[in-house]
């Protein structure tokens, strides 16, 4: 099993649709989590960090869920420039090194 | 203020040849950490390094080392290339509280 899942998609949304990543994590002790945005061929940005509490930042909204080792990413209100790769990033407890999934691709059509 | 500058931007060698890559993390950053992303992969953890010392190291074979400058700049050097290792390399600098990694715009190594 990847200690990081996540499901690669094509997500084929419409504009302004709401939508929904998942992202599944092995290791029970990590500590900190990450949505990061990838453009092709460019590098990764974050997005958001992930907290116990949730948290939105404008139609974007992070959650996460310790007991079932998840982490979850929504989009509200999708726009043309929302298209890109998702990755979802967890720090592993053991050390310092970030594990990444290998992303979930967003297309918006018009 | 400049963010994470990677040099060079492209590279194409053959196999058999040893390359080395730069970094130059964000002003106040200690921490540099290394990743190759293969096409259609997220990126793999090969390095990391805090104030010149090797934290933390991925499962990559000995071909790859690096090192930290006392500037806290990184170099990446990978010996004996294979045609695997073309991939898109990322450096990463992170503050001293290591809760977020900034990435460089990368060096795309080709190997042919």
């Amino acid at each position: 099993r990847k200690e990081v899942e996540q499901d690669p998609g094509p997500f084929n949304v419409p504009e302004g649709a709401t939508v929904a990543f998942n992202c599944t994590y092995s290791n029970s002790a990590s500590q900190s989590f990450f949505w990061y945005r990838q453009d092709c061929r460019k590098e990764p940005k974050l997005l958001m960090s992930v907290y116990s509490s949730g948290n939105e930042d404008g139609r974007f909204t992070a959650q996460l869920n310790r007991a079932s080792q998840y982490i979850s990413l929504l989009i509200r209100d999708s726009k043309l420039s929302d298209s890109a790769t998702y990755l979802c990033v967890v720090n592993k407890a053991s050390n310092y090194q970030l594990i990444w999934g290998a992303g979930t691709k967003l297309i918006i059509k018009p | 203020d400049a963010g994470v500058t990677q040099s060079p931007t492209h590279l194409i060698k053959t196999r058999g040849q040893q390359v080395t890559l730069r970094c130059s993390p964000i002003s106040g950053h200690k921490s540099v950490s290394w990743y190759q992303q293969v096409l259609g992969q997220g990126p793999q953890f090969i390095f990391q390094y805090y104030e010149k010392e090797e934290r933390g190291r991925g499962n990559f074979p000995d071909r790859f080392s690096a090192r930290q400058f006392p500037n806290y700049s990184s170099e990446l050097n990978v010996n004996a290339l294979l045609l695997g290792d073309s991939a898109l390399y990322l450096c990463a600098s992170s503050s001293p509280l290591n809760t977020e990694a900034f990435f460089g715009q990368g060096t795309r190594l080709t190997v042919v």
